[in-house]
Protein backbone atom coordinates (compact mmCIF):
# COMPACT_ATOMS: atom_id res chain seq x y z
CA UNK A 1 0.00 0.00 0.00
CA UNK A 2 1.44 3.25 -0.98
CA UNK A 3 -0.84 5.57 1.29
CA UNK A 4 0.45 8.06 3.52
CA UNK A 5 2.48 6.80 6.59
CA UNK A 6 2.80 7.95 10.13
CA UNK A 7 5.52 7.10 12.96
CA UNK A 8 5.07 6.30 15.72
CA UNK A 9 1.25 5.62 15.87
CA UNK A 10 1.65 6.21 19.63
CA UNK A 11 3.66 8.14 21.52
CA UNK A 12 4.08 8.76 25.46
CA UNK A 13 6.45 11.03 26.97
CA UNK A 14 6.68 12.84 30.21
CA UNK A 15 5.61 16.61 30.43
CA UNK A 16 9.02 18.91 28.79
CA UNK A 17 10.56 16.14 26.73
CA UNK A 18 10.32 16.55 23.33
CA UNK A 19 8.76 14.54 20.58
CA UNK A 20 9.04 14.23 16.75
CA UNK A 21 6.66 12.96 14.43
CA UNK A 22 7.43 11.46 10.84
CA UNK A 23 4.86 11.66 7.61
CA UNK A 24 6.14 10.06 4.08
CA UNK A 25 3.46 11.29 1.70
CA UNK A 26 1.60 9.54 -1.17
CA UNK A 27 5.22 9.47 -3.60
CA UNK A 28 3.88 11.79 -5.92
CA UNK A 29 1.58 14.41 -3.99
CA UNK A 30 4.00 17.75 -3.12
CA UNK A 31 1.28 19.28 -1.07
CA UNK A 32 1.74 18.33 2.52
CA UNK A 33 -0.19 18.96 5.64
CA UNK A 34 -0.26 18.69 9.69
CA UNK A 35 -3.33 18.86 11.50
CA UNK A 36 -3.92 18.82 15.15
CA UNK A 37 -7.40 16.60 16.59
CA UNK A 38 -8.51 16.47 20.14
CA UNK A 39 -11.11 13.92 21.39
CA UNK A 40 -14.29 15.23 20.02
CA UNK A 41 -13.16 18.13 17.32
CA UNK A 42 -12.67 17.87 13.93
CA UNK A 43 -9.20 18.66 12.94
CA UNK A 44 -7.44 21.73 13.43
CA UNK A 45 -4.76 22.71 10.85
CA UNK A 46 -1.67 23.48 11.94
CA UNK A 47 0.58 24.01 8.47
CA UNK A 48 1.52 22.90 4.88
CA UNK A 49 3.92 22.67 2.39
CA UNK A 50 3.99 22.49 -1.27
CA UNK A 51 7.44 20.51 -1.88
CA UNK A 52 9.91 21.63 0.89
CA UNK A 53 8.36 25.53 1.04
CA UNK A 54 6.23 25.95 4.31
CA UNK A 55 3.25 28.12 2.94
CA UNK A 56 1.27 28.87 5.37
CA UNK A 57 0.78 27.87 9.43
CA UNK A 58 -1.63 28.51 12.23
CA UNK A 59 -1.55 30.53 14.45
CA UNK A 60 -2.83 28.11 16.76
CA UNK A 61 1.45 26.71 16.31
CA UNK A 62 3.61 28.11 19.24
CA UNK A 63 6.90 28.60 18.71
CA UNK A 64 7.38 24.76 20.68
CA UNK A 65 6.24 23.63 17.28
CA UNK A 66 8.47 23.14 14.35
CA UNK A 67 7.71 21.21 11.31
CA UNK A 68 10.01 20.36 8.17
CA UNK A 69 10.12 18.77 5.05
CA UNK A 70 13.93 19.48 3.33
CA UNK A 71 13.55 17.42 0.61
CA UNK A 72 9.89 17.71 -0.65
CA UNK A 73 9.38 14.33 0.07
CA UNK A 74 9.02 13.46 4.18
CA UNK A 75 7.89 15.42 6.56
CA UNK A 76 8.95 16.03 10.33
CA UNK A 77 6.49 17.56 12.66
CA UNK A 78 8.45 18.81 16.48
CA UNK A 79 7.30 19.38 19.78
CA UNK A 80 9.44 20.89 22.41
CA UNK A 81 9.06 20.85 26.11
CA UNK A 82 5.86 19.35 25.47
CA UNK A 83 2.79 20.08 27.74
CA UNK A 84 -0.13 17.96 28.88
CA UNK A 85 -2.44 20.47 26.28
CA UNK A 86 -0.46 18.70 23.82
CA UNK A 87 -1.75 15.64 23.96
CA UNK A 88 -3.77 14.80 20.50
CA UNK A 89 -3.96 12.68 17.62
CA UNK A 90 -1.32 14.52 14.77
CA UNK A 91 -2.98 13.73 11.58
CA UNK A 92 -0.73 14.56 8.44
CA UNK A 93 -2.04 14.44 4.69
CA UNK A 94 -0.95 14.67 1.29
CA UNK A 95 -2.43 15.87 -2.11
CA UNK A 96 -1.30 16.75 -5.34
CA UNK A 97 -1.01 20.52 -6.17
CA UNK A 98 -2.66 20.19 -9.84
CA UNK A 99 -5.64 19.26 -8.24
CA UNK A 100 -8.83 20.32 -6.72
CA UNK A 101 -9.10 17.34 -5.04
CA UNK A 102 -9.16 15.77 -1.62
CA UNK A 103 -6.52 15.20 1.29
CA UNK A 104 -5.26 11.98 1.67
CA UNK A 105 -4.85 11.26 5.52
CA UNK A 106 -2.60 9.15 7.34
CA UNK A 107 -3.61 7.30 10.39
CA UNK A 108 -2.26 9.11 12.72
CA UNK A 109 -0.18 9.79 15.82
CA UNK A 110 -1.11 10.02 18.99
CA UNK A 111 -0.03 11.83 21.24
CA UNK A 112 -0.17 11.12 25.17
CA UNK A 113 1.89 13.98 27.55
CA UNK A 114 1.61 12.76 31.07
CA UNK B 1 -13.26 34.71 9.09
CA UNK B 2 -13.49 30.73 6.81
CA UNK B 3 -15.66 28.70 8.67
CA UNK B 4 -17.30 25.04 8.71
CA UNK B 5 -20.94 24.48 11.20
CA UNK B 6 -22.07 20.99 11.77
CA UNK B 7 -24.65 21.45 13.99
CA UNK B 8 -25.78 18.33 15.34
CA UNK B 9 -23.23 16.46 16.92
CA UNK B 10 -25.09 13.66 16.17
CA UNK B 11 -27.59 12.06 14.21
CA UNK B 12 -29.78 8.29 14.73
CA UNK B 13 -31.35 6.82 12.01
CA UNK B 14 -32.85 3.57 11.80
CA UNK B 15 -31.40 0.92 9.66
CA UNK B 16 -32.79 1.19 6.42
CA UNK B 17 -34.24 4.79 6.36
CA UNK B 18 -32.32 7.94 4.92
CA UNK B 19 -30.02 9.74 6.74
CA UNK B 20 -29.07 13.59 6.28
CA UNK B 21 -25.34 15.21 7.93
CA UNK B 22 -25.87 19.07 7.77
CA UNK B 23 -23.12 21.07 6.84
CA UNK B 24 -22.87 25.20 6.74
CA UNK B 25 -19.69 26.65 5.57
CA UNK B 26 -18.63 30.71 5.48
CA UNK B 27 -15.69 31.11 2.83
CA UNK B 28 -14.96 34.04 0.14
CA UNK B 29 -15.07 32.75 -3.12
CA UNK B 30 -16.28 29.48 -4.91
CA UNK B 31 -15.54 26.96 -2.52
CA UNK B 32 -14.59 23.34 -2.79
CA UNK B 33 -16.52 21.59 -0.22
CA UNK B 34 -15.81 17.63 0.74
CA UNK B 35 -16.93 14.95 3.13
CA UNK B 36 -15.00 12.24 5.18
CA UNK B 37 -15.73 9.96 7.81
CA UNK B 38 -13.69 8.34 10.70
CA UNK B 39 -13.69 5.04 11.87
CA UNK B 40 -12.63 4.49 15.41
CA UNK B 41 -8.55 5.17 16.01
CA UNK B 42 -8.55 5.73 12.18
CA UNK B 43 -7.48 8.38 9.86
CA UNK B 44 -10.16 10.27 7.87
CA UNK B 45 -11.38 8.79 4.67
CA UNK B 46 -12.71 10.78 1.63
CA UNK B 47 -16.15 9.82 0.45
CA UNK B 48 -17.15 13.01 -1.94
CA UNK B 49 -16.30 16.34 -2.78
CA UNK B 50 -17.99 19.47 -4.75
CA UNK B 51 -15.63 21.98 -7.11
CA UNK B 52 -17.92 22.94 -9.40
CA UNK B 53 -21.04 21.62 -11.73
CA UNK B 54 -24.02 19.42 -10.98
CA UNK B 55 -24.94 20.59 -7.09
CA UNK B 56 -25.37 16.87 -6.35
CA UNK B 57 -22.73 15.23 -6.11
CA UNK B 58 -22.67 11.19 -5.83
CA UNK B 59 -19.46 9.30 -3.42
CA UNK B 60 -18.16 6.24 -2.03
CA UNK B 61 -20.78 4.00 -0.15
CA UNK B 62 -23.59 4.82 -1.92
CA UNK B 63 -23.19 8.67 -0.15
CA UNK B 64 -23.85 11.75 -2.17
CA UNK B 65 -23.98 15.27 -1.18
CA UNK B 66 -26.45 18.22 -2.43
CA UNK B 67 -24.37 21.44 -2.81
CA UNK B 68 -26.69 24.80 -2.31
CA UNK B 69 -24.80 28.08 -2.75
CA UNK B 70 -27.42 30.54 -1.69
CA UNK B 71 -27.59 28.59 1.64
CA UNK B 72 -23.92 28.11 2.14
CA UNK B 73 -24.87 24.58 2.79
CA UNK B 74 -23.36 20.89 1.50
CA UNK B 75 -25.40 18.22 3.54
CA UNK B 76 -24.61 14.83 3.04
CA UNK B 77 -27.66 12.13 2.80
CA UNK B 78 -27.97 8.22 1.93
CA UNK B 79 -31.19 7.07 0.13
CA UNK B 80 -30.56 4.00 2.72
CA UNK B 81 -28.77 3.85 6.54
CA UNK B 82 -26.74 0.85 6.88
CA UNK B 83 -25.17 -0.13 10.60
CA UNK B 84 -21.49 -0.08 8.97
CA UNK B 85 -22.55 3.74 8.37
CA UNK B 86 -22.32 4.59 11.95
CA UNK B 87 -19.27 6.48 12.55
CA UNK B 88 -17.97 10.11 12.93
CA UNK B 89 -18.07 12.68 9.82
CA UNK B 90 -16.75 15.81 9.11
CA UNK B 91 -17.28 18.51 6.45
CA UNK B 92 -14.50 20.25 5.04
CA UNK B 93 -13.95 23.38 2.70
CA UNK B 94 -10.97 25.21 0.86
CA UNK B 95 -11.87 28.42 -0.16
CA UNK B 96 -11.49 28.05 -4.00
CA UNK B 97 -9.88 31.39 -5.03
CA UNK B 98 -8.32 32.70 -1.92
CA UNK B 99 -4.80 31.43 -2.86
CA UNK B 100 -4.57 29.11 0.13
CA UNK B 101 -4.56 25.47 0.30
CA UNK B 102 -5.45 25.27 3.95
CA UNK B 103 -8.74 22.81 4.56
CA UNK B 104 -11.12 24.21 7.23
CA UNK B 105 -12.96 21.20 9.01
CA UNK B 106 -16.18 21.18 10.88
CA UNK B 107 -16.25 19.95 14.40
CA UNK B 108 -17.77 16.38 13.15
CA UNK B 109 -21.15 14.72 13.57
CA UNK B 110 -21.43 11.19 15.02
CA UNK B 111 -23.87 9.12 13.33
CA UNK B 112 -25.68 5.94 14.99
CA UNK B 113 -27.76 3.97 12.63
CA UNK B 114 -29.83 1.06 14.61
CA UNK B 115 -30.90 -2.47 14.30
Amino acid sequence: DTGVSQDPRHKITKRGQNVTFRCDPISEHNRLYWYRQTLGQGPEFLTYFQNEAQLEKSRLLSDRFSAERPKGSFSTLEIQRTEQGDSAMYLCASSWAANTGELFFGEGSRLTVL
Amino acid sequence: AQSVAQPEDQVNVAEGNPLTVKCTYSVSGNPYLFWYVQYPNRGLQFLLKYITGDNLVKGSYGFEAEFNKSQTSFHLKKPSALVSDSALYFCAVRPGTSGTYKYIFGTGTRLKVLA
